[in-house]
């Protein structure tokens, strides 16, 4: 059965800042894996998708990596801004599109 | 509208009612998704429907939930004789298919059950 983690469950960190977010899963097995934000009482905003036989996509100050035969994800987040304050939330898709989702990770920005 | 809309927004119940819950997906989305998002589960699969093909129904917790999706297009998630641990967020996403295409969420709908 597919179970996805991410660590840390929260963090704080002064505006400027580069951060990174890490994603875990444990079977290879998958389609793609997606990173979503969720502000609080808001639906997700899908930020980017990672199709399984690629290694990297960016947007912007965005970028994430997937190593798929370790079952690793990483969000990397340039220059933080109070504007990125949310939940990141990873999952990974199968073939049928399920979405199997982690516990997110807080992020809080301070100015 | 241009995204995945639900309706309504919140609703609140009375333990051992029923209630409906409504998605709209993006027009031309062949994939529908419900999910649920409650604080000691995170968020959870329920359903799925693709195109006229028989849907997913591997996540719904219990008999008493169902959905249907009418035309390819709207979708229904029914909660009979509603419990205290049905209180959570539901979420519907949609996206042109399945296998690895991008899913697009709507804004979900909070159930609270008194």
């Amino acid at each position: 059965k597919q179970e996805v983690t991410q660590i840390p469950a929260a963090l704080s960190v002064p505006e400027g800042e580069n951060l990174v977010l890490n994603c875990s899963f444990t079977d290879s097995a998958i389609y793609n894996l997606q990173w979503f934000r969720q502000d609080p009482g808001k639906g997700l905003t899908s930020l980017l998708l990672i199709q399984s036989s690629q290694r990297e996509q960016t947007s912007g100050r965005l970028n994430a990596s997937l190593d798929k035969s370790s079952g690793r994800s990483t969000l990397y987040i340039a220059a933080s801004q109070p504007g990125d304050s949310a939940t990141y939330l990873c999952a990974v898709s199968s073939n049928t599109g399920k979405l199997i989702f982690g516990q997110g990770t807080t992020l809080q920005v301070k100015p | 509208g241009a995204g995945v809309s639900q309706s309504p927004s919140n609703k609140v119940t009375e333990k051992g009612k029923d209630v409906e819950l409504r998605c709209d997906p993006i027009s031309g989305h062949t994939a529908l998704y419900w999910y649920r998002q409650s604080l000691g589960q995170g968020l959870e699969f329920l359903i799925y429907f693709q195109g006229n093909s028989a849907p997913d129904k591997s996540g719904l917790p219990s008999d008493r939930f169902s959905a249907e999706r009418t035309g390819g297009s709207v979708s229904t998630l029914t909660i009979q004789r509603t419990q205290q641990e049905d209180s959570a967020v539901y979420l519907c996403a949609s996206s042109l298919g399945i296998g690895g295409i991008e899913q697009f969420f709507g804004p979900g709908t909070r159930l609270t059950v008194l």
